[in-house]
């Protein structure tokens, strides 16, 4: 059974400072998503990862993803007050179509 | 258009009533899924459809009925809920098959029990 770790899952950081996210999952996967959930809304992708090495950026985020480590991490430089928001990982199971997602990382950036 | 609707956004329901909550997409996608998502909680998997056959039912009481009558369109039917089924429903669409399989998620529905 696919098990996904986040860490931290909580996050109370100043605006202007950096701070990374962890994602652990237990078994071989090769694509691993980034999500964010601001309070009573929907889920909005943020990133896909396919492949070993893979990095990706967009503003003050951004992701990267060791297939060998099972590992991605969600690296925020320079904090803003808006990406305070929930953030999940999620795996993707290699039989497909399922996806297990980590706990979510409850991040607030405090002015 | 990346966009997945879902109707209605907010539904409350008795115990004893029967509602359907709708989800369409026009991407093309051809897996459809439904999570159930609980305050502070990752989603959670209830069903999913592929090419419109339920490919998988993550042991879901059966007074949830899911439904895909085309492949733009998915249907959960709610009959004699509980007042623990209150939470957001999600719907989201994919692409299987060669791809990102990135999933793209509605807007949810708010369901509320009492």
């Amino acid at each position: 059974e696919l098990k996904v770790e986040q860490n931290p899952l909580f996050l109370s950081m100043q605006e202007g400072k950096n701070y990374t996210i962890y994602c652990n999952y237990s078994t071989t996967s090769d694509r691993l998503y980034w999500y964010r959930q601001d309070p009573g809304k929907s889920l909005e992708s943020l990133f896909v990862l396919l492949s070993n090495g893979a990095v990706k950026q967009e503003g003050r985020l951004m992701a990267s993803l060791d297939t060998k480590a099972r590992l991605s991490t969600l690296h925020i430089t320079a904090a803003v007050h808006d990406l305070s928001a929930t953030y999940f990982c999620a795996v993707e199971e290699t039989s497909g179509s399922r996806l297990t997602f980590g706990e979510g990382t409850q991040l607030t950036v405090n002015p | 258009d990346t966009e997945v609707t879902q109707t209605p956004k907010h539904l409350v329901m008795g115990m004893t009533n029967k509602k359907s909550l709708k989800c369409e997409q026009h991407m093309g996608h051809r897996a459809m899924y439904w999570y159930k998502q609980k305050a502070k909680k990752p989603p959670e998997l209830m069903f999913v459809y592929s090419y419109e056959k339920l490919s998988i039912n993550e042991s879901v009481p059966s007074r949830f009925s899911p439904e895909c009558p085309n492949s733009s369109l998915l249907n959960l039917h709610l009959h004699a809920l509980q007042p623990e089924d209150s939470a957001l429903y999600l719907c989201a669409s994919s692409q299987p098959g060669q791809g990102t399989h990135e999933q793209y998620f509605g807007p949810g529905t708010r369901l509320t029990v009492t």
